[in-house]
């Protein structure tokens, strides 16, 4: 059974820069399995930010970015609002038609 | 502007069915694989199916044999028939346009309560 891993909170001041990561249970992620982050507010649906390891979705702002750092993926958010807190998930294409999302990340602006 | 609106969702007891329905707009409907991912409450989301674009289906284990992912290209709809549904199953549903092996649009999501 493969595992997405996340963490499970973060904290970031305003207008600091946090990076989430994204990994898997076993073994190293990599552009091959398509990864991407997805942002989520208490109630809302969720919002995609990036697609294919590192592509803004339409919309998204230049302060989020993301990369494949060792053998994780990685969220980074530069300058980060108060309007970025809130529930952040990867997911990555495992082949065969099966995507499999991490537990999520919550993270906190204060 | 893509626009992805589930419906069908509601209270049933474990060992029932429902069918969800997820009309979409705003895109080329027959060029994309679709997804349904859920959320139970206070939890995480987790995908659970996929049509993909070339007609192959997709399932998540913990609903495999028991959900069926369909799709209408004349209406622009996909379904997802959930049957023998347990507790474990009670989730917001959501609809999901794919795009380069990602969810690239989703819908506002429909509520299922297995009770």
């Amino acid at each position: 059974q493969t595992v997405v891993t996340q963490e499970p909170s973060f904290s970031v001041s305003p207008g600091g820069t946090v990076t989430l990561t994204c990994g898997l249970s076993s073994g190293s992620v990599s552009t091959s399995y398509y990864p991407s982050w997805y942002q989520q507010t208490p109630g809302q649906a969720p919002r995609t930010l990036i697609y294919n390891t590192n592509t803004r979705s339409s919309g998204v702002p230049d302060r989020f970015s993301a990369s494949i750092l060792g053998n994780k993926a990685a969220l980074t958010i530069t300058g980060a609002q108060a309007a970025d807190e809130s529930d952040y998930y990867c997911a990555l294409y495992m082949g065969s038609g099966i995507s499999v999302i991490g537990g999520g990340t919550k993270l906190t602006v204060l | 502007e893509v626009h992805l609106l589930e419906s069908g969702g509601g209270l049933v007891q474990p060992g029932g069915s429902l069918r969800l329905s997820c009309a979409a707009s705003g895109f080329t409907f027959s060029n994309y694989a679709m997804s349904w991912v859920r959320q139970a409450p206070g939890k995480g989301l987790e995908w659970v199916s996929t049509f993909g674009q070339s007609g192959g289906t997709y399932y998540a284990d913990s609903v495999k044999g028991r959900f069926t992912i369909s799709r209408d290209n004349s209406k622009h709809i996909v379904y997802l028939q959930m049957n023998s549904l347990r507790a474990e199953d009670t989730a917001v549903y959501y609809c999901a346009k794919r795009d380069s092996k990602s969810f690239d649009c989703w819908g506002q999501g429909t509520l299922v309560i297995v009770s």
